[in-house]
């Protein structure tokens, strides 16, 4: 089955740096990409990128490319979703969820994290 | 990127009603289109993938179809639990993308 557990909400200034965590239990860490998805109030979510535990292997969609990075702990099968320099907009609820499906077109995200809501506020 | 537009973005419906949601492609993703529930301070819950597959454990009252850049989430029978806001995803290219949402609220 698997589950995903995330790190507790934050609250932040801005220019200040944030690590958040998702961590994985009931399979095998290493064999899925863990994906993180944003959801800003009143918005769509949206695909920020995805890491391989396996090898590091890291995909960002080029709206995050720059601005967040990726990294994960196979050690504690925990990955992390990081920033250097928030921004007001970068609040949101942020999920990590699991990528399953090997071929191209059947890959669908199951489960999913609890979420953890970032607010960046002066 | 493909564009994934839902509608509509909000619905009242009562317990036992039928229900039909569309989510439309900005360009043809085939059969690669994902529906998933959103409920606030719970994790996202996969219902349906590769359009019209029932993810195991998901009731059959959910139901998905299409193909394309036309595809339809149908709730036949909806139960208070049911009330949410549900999603569309494509996974026929990268960047994965969603749809807006659709709130499903009670009348």
């Amino acid at each position: 089955e698997g589950e995903l557990v995330q790190s507790g909400a934050e609250v932040k200034k801005p220019g200040e740096s944030l690590k958040i965590s998702c961590k994985g239990s009931g399979y095998t860490f290493t064999d899925y990409w863990i994906a993180w998805v944003r959801h800003m109030p009143g918005k769509g979510l949206e695909w920020m990128g995805s890491i391989y535990p396996g090898d590091s292997d890291t995909r960002y969609s080029p709206s995050f490319q720059g601005q967040v990075t990726l990294s994960v702990d196979k050690s504690i099968s925990t990955a992390f979703l990081q920033w250097s320099s928030l921004k007001a907009s970068d609040t949101a609820m942020y999920y990590c969820a699991r990528r399953v499906g090997n071929i191209q077109g059947l890959l669908r995200f199951d489960p999913w994290g609890q979420g953890t809501l970032v607010t960046v506020s002066s | 990127d493909i564009q994934m537009t839902q509608s509509p973005p909000s619905l009242s419906a009562s317990v036992g009603d039928r229900v039909t949601i569309t989510c439309r492609a900005s360009q043809s993703v085939s059969s690669h289109l994902n529906w998933y529930q959103l409920k606030p301070g719970k994790a996202p819950k996969l219902l349906i993938y590769v359009a019209s597959t029932l993810q195991p454990g998901v009731p059959s009252r959910f139901s998905g179809s299409g193909s394309g850049t036309d595809f339809t989430l149908t709730i036949t029978s909806l139960q208070p639990e049911d009330f949410a806001t549900y999603c569309c995803q494509q996974s026929h290219r990268t960047p994965w993308t969603f749809g807006q949402g659709t709130k499903l609220e009670i009348k």
